[in-house]
């Protein structure tokens, strides 16, 4: 089945620096790549997806990167604020919604004011 | 969005005994949802597919008898903890597509289980 592995655990960054979470993935026919933001006892929240026919996406201050090849995906956060703080989760399934994805441990992010 | 509703929020209940959790969706329906448990600081971990008018389909190391689902019907599935243990407190979180042929999943708010 599919593995997918998540670094850092832990991020800590300044207001207003970057932030990149990166993933592997062990499946080669994965193509559809979510990264959810989840705060403290709250639902996880889809924050922006890639699937595999497209490089790169970006939305606002959010980009995420894929390398199909490599079999990693990132996710970069520019200009953070503290309200970025949260553990963000990657995850990697077959497209469709009948289609488990699987978990990357989590990045807790902490962006210091 | 689409809106997935869990009840309850929190949930206290004595060792020995059993505790039901129900998981909706509002505005679409799923004949599909998922079943997970999270720890604290850890990621999502499925529990089980739980099929609308079919058995679920529990992961490996995941009880059945312990862990009762039931999806009868197309906006509704229910996750009973049987006989809980201190163990078993977690937070439960379920989710589903709101269409099986896109890719989104949608969360529940999630159910914070404490076993005493």
């Amino acid at each position: 089945g599919e593995n997918v592995e998540q670094h850092p655990s832990t991020l800590s960054v300044q207001e207003g620096d970057s932030a990149v979470i990166k993933c592997t993935y062990s499946d080669s026919a994965s193509n559809y790549f979510p990264w959810y933001k989840q705060e403290l006892g709250k639902r996880p929240q889809l924050i922006i997806d890639i699937r595999s026919n497209v490089g790169e996406k970006k939305d606002q201050r959010i980009a995420v990167t894929l390398n199909k090849t490599a079999k990693h995906f990132s996710l970069h956060i520019t200009e953070t604020q503290p309200e970025d703080s949260a553990v963000y989760f990657c995850a990697a399934s077959l497209s469709g919604g009948s289609y488990i994805p699987t978990f990357g441990r989590g990045t807790s992010l902490i962006v210091h004011p | 969005g689409a809106v997935v509703s869990q009840h309850p929020s929190r949930v206290i209940c004595k060792s020995g005994t059993s505790v039901k959790i129900e998981c909706r969706s509002l505005d679409f329906q799923a004949t599909t949802m998922f079943w997970y448990r999270q720890f604290p600081k850890q990621s999502l971990m499925l529990m089980a597919t739980s099929n609308e008018g079919s058995k679920a389909t529990y992961e490996q190391g995941v009880e059945k008898d312990k862990f009762l689902i039931n999806h009868a019907s197309l906006t509704l599935s229910t996750l009973t903890v049987t006989s809980a243990h201190p163990e078993d407190s977690s937070f439960y979180i379920c989710s589903a597509p709101r269409d099986p042929s896109r890719d989104e999943q949608y969360f529940g708010p999630g159910t914070r289980l404490t076993v005493t």
